[in-house]
């Protein structure tokens, strides 16, 4: 089992729409979650990080934890042409180690 | 958010021969620093972690001694490529984290052995 999980998409979602973008993780005891933003052809970029459980709103991204299902999400609202990349879910473990999902690519059809 | 840099971004050498590329946290103290490649439309593979001042920790299938890692101060750690080929072109990813906190990636570099 993979310690990190994403659906590897792609995702399509119209313009003005919320996308919703999911990851699972193996380490129960795991605190620390993480949502990167990577352009092709870029390096990734910290969008959202969430410790405790339930919601975390920045803009128009809410990032939303339950550690009781070991479950992370990432809420586009009013999903845009330039939101269009691939999200990438991490997780920090017990052990202090980073786990990154595979990442999901997003679409948005304007 | 912090920044992290790398240096170069892009880089083109010839087969057999080294390539060093830097990164730099600018403006916090790194307590690790990790080394990513990615090759087109893949995930990020960890290379390898390093702490300020001991060795870094390589993972399953990295040579460590074509990837030379040295991580002398909290702000900079460098990766060497040795004997570069073909096969090593790919797009380099630093990153550092502070102790309990995200991590930050560089720009990466893109290097491009002939």
């Amino acid at each position: 089992q993979k310690e990190v999980e994403q659906n590897s998409g792609p995702l399509s979602v119209p313009e003005g729409a919320i996308a919703s973008l999911n990851c699972t993780y193996s380490d129960r005891g795991s605190q620390s979650f993480f949502w990167y933003r990577q352009y092709s052809g870029k390096s990734p970029e910290l969008i959202m990080s969430i410790y405790s459980n339930g919601d975390k709103e920045d803009g128009r991204f809410t990032a939303q934890l339950n550690k009781a299902s070991q479950y992370v999400s990432l809420l586009i609202r009013d999903s845009q042409p330039s939101d269009s990349a691939t999200y990438l879910c991490a997780v920090r473990s017990t052990g202090n180690q980073f786990y990154f999902g595979t990442g999901t690519s997003l679409t948005v059809i304007p | 958010g912090a920044v992290v840099s790398q240096h170069p971004s892009r880089v083109i050498c010839k087969s057999g021969t080294s390539v060093k590329i830097e990164c730099r946290s600018l403006d916090f103290q790194a307590t690790t620093m990790f080394w990513y490649r990615q090759f087109p439309k893949k995930s990020l593979m960890l290379m390898a972690t390093s702490n300020e001042g001991s060795k870094a920790t390589y993972e399953q299938g990295v040579e460590k001694d074509k990837f030379l890692i040295n991580h002398a101060s909290l702000t900079l750690s460098t990766l060497t490529v040795t004997s570069a080929h073909p096969e090593d072109s790919s797009f380099y990813i630093c990153s550092a984290t502070r102790e309990g906190y995200e991590q930050y990636f560089g720009p990466g570099t893109r290097l491009t052995v002939t």
